[in-house]
């Protein structure tokens, strides 16, 4: 257990859904990211958040919509995906957002898009 | 902005041999180099890192290395053992303020019992 939180763990959708996946930290950390994992590519950093505020949308379409309620929660609202946005979805946290390098990761939610 | 290359994509080791994972990176003002496990249904961890500042840093079984001149950094696990059998990534980062770390692609090792 990392102590970031992840649900849920699987997601399929269809194309027209509108879902959202959550992530919950209890690490007592400020900052809050958005990381996609497709095969054989790098993580991709989709969304970072300091202190409830986003500071970073690394060019992400806007049918990902990403909720910071609080430092503790992180939410990912997704509507009308594509099929190339099936991945690994996860979340991390660290101490500060200038503390990227303590990051500490969910186990990810696993989406396939029909 | 930073690239960072790994490789191989994949290894097999015997049981009780040893792994090295090398990567490249492009940005010289990238300071900080990470290394991450990810096992199979959870997310990546932490496992050790090295500052630009550092030649060599070893954690019982595993050492990573950088040569700053050349860009490159690798991560040397000996003794192999099952457990070690995972997907690691390297990554590069500058450090100070806000700054993003960029991953590899990720190195499958298969440790063969």
């Amino acid at each position: 257990e990392t102590g970031v939180t992840q649900t849920p763990r699987h997601l399929v959708m269809g194309m027209t859904n509108k879902k959202s996946l959550k992530c919950e930290q209890h690490l007592g950390h400020n900052a809050m990211y958005w990381y996609k994992q497709s095969a054989k590519k790098p993580l991709e950093l989709m969304f970072v958040y300091s202190l409830e505020e986003r500071v970073e949308n690394n060019s992400v379409p806007s049918r990902f919509s990403p909720e910071c309620p609080n430092s503790s929660h992180l939410f990912l609202h997704l509507h009308t995906l594509q099929p190339e946005d099936s991945a690994l979805y996860l979340c991390a946290s660290s101490p500060t957002s200038g503390r990227v390098y303590e990051q500490y990761f969910g186990p990810g939610t696993r989406l396939t898009v029909t | 902005g930073e690239n960072v290359e790994q490789h191989p994509s994949t290894l097999s080791v015997q049981e009780g041999d040893s792994a090295v994972i090398k990567c490249t990176y492009s940005d010289s003002a990238s300071n900080y180099f990470p290394w991450y496990k990810q096992e199979l249904g959870k997310g990546p961890q932490l496992i050790i890192d090295i500052r630009s500042n550092v030649g060599e840093k070893k954690d019982q079984r595993i050492a990573v290395t950088l040569n700053k001149t050349a860009k490159h950094f690798s991560l040397h696990i000996t003794e192999t053992q099952p457990e070690d059998s995972a997907v690691y990534f390297c990554a590069a980062s500058p450090e100070g303020g806000y700054q993003k770390v960029t991953f590899g692609t990720g190195t499958k090792l298969q440790v063969i019992p």
